[in-house]
């Protein structure tokens, strides 16, 4: 079984604040994915990673995929009220059926 | 109309009492999945099937049954319900090598 650890659990920052989220695995992933859940929602992708030290960048969030594609971090600069919310990081397996989700990094932005 | 509809959205059950969670998606996607998701455990997989005649077993399938009664509609039975299955559940498609697509979730208690 592949496993996905994300760090830290919880995290609670003032707006304008710098964070950055873990992914991390032993296990190789041909892809990683990140979505964020708000509360009464089901997770919707922010972003999609293939390649090992690929970089995202969405407005304020940075995506980074490990160069051995067995980690990942979310780093969100400025961070506002509205990025409240879950953030989950999935490990993609080779034949595009299966997604492995993490624990989920629960993060709140006070104004 | 959402692309993945899941009824109830909540659902307060007793002890031994059957209950059905139901899925339907308009994606037109062949894989179709349950997960359970639990505070500081992320999303982890019930059941999962490829195609109308694809069933499979996830990581916790105890206690669980699944239908895949079509290509766009996917049901998990819980058949004599327990409380430590009280928990959101969540239905999603995926095409190949795609994101998944998320329903807003059944909240289930069971006392």
């Amino acid at each position: 079984t592949q496993l996905l650890e994300q760090s830290p659990q919880f995290l609670s920052i003032q707006e304008g604040e710098n964070l950055t989220v873990y992914c991390n695995s032993s296990s190789v992933f041909s892809s990683l994915q990140w979505y964020r859940q708000e509360p009464g929602e089901g997770p919707v992708l922010l972003v999609t990673v293939v390649t090992g030290g690929e970089v995202k960048k969405l407005k304020r969030l940075t995506f980074q995929f490990g160069d051995a594609r067995k980690d990942s971090s979310l780093h969100i600069t400025a961070a506002q009220p509205g990025d409240t919310g879950l953030y989950l990081c999935a490990g993609g397996d080779n034949a595009g059926n299966m997604l492995t989700f993490g624990g989920g990094t629960r993060l709140m932005v006070k104004p | 109309d959402a692309d993945v509809t899941q009824t109830p959205r909540n659902r307060i059950t007793k002890t031994g009492k059957r209950i059905m969670l139901e899925c339907s998606q308009t994606k037109g996607h062949d894989r179709m999945y349950w997960y359970r998701q639990d505070p500081g455990l992320g999303l982890r997989l019930i059941y999962y099937s490829f195609d109308v005649k694809d069933i499979n077993k996830g990581e916790i399938s105890d206690g669980y049954s699944v239908s895949r009664q079509a290509q766009a509609k996917f049901s998990l039975s819980l058949e004599s319900a327990i409380p430590n299955q009280t928990a959101l559940y969540f239905c999603a498609t995926k095409g190949w090598n795609t994101e998944a697509f998320f329903g807003q979730g059944t909240r289930l208690t069971v006392v």
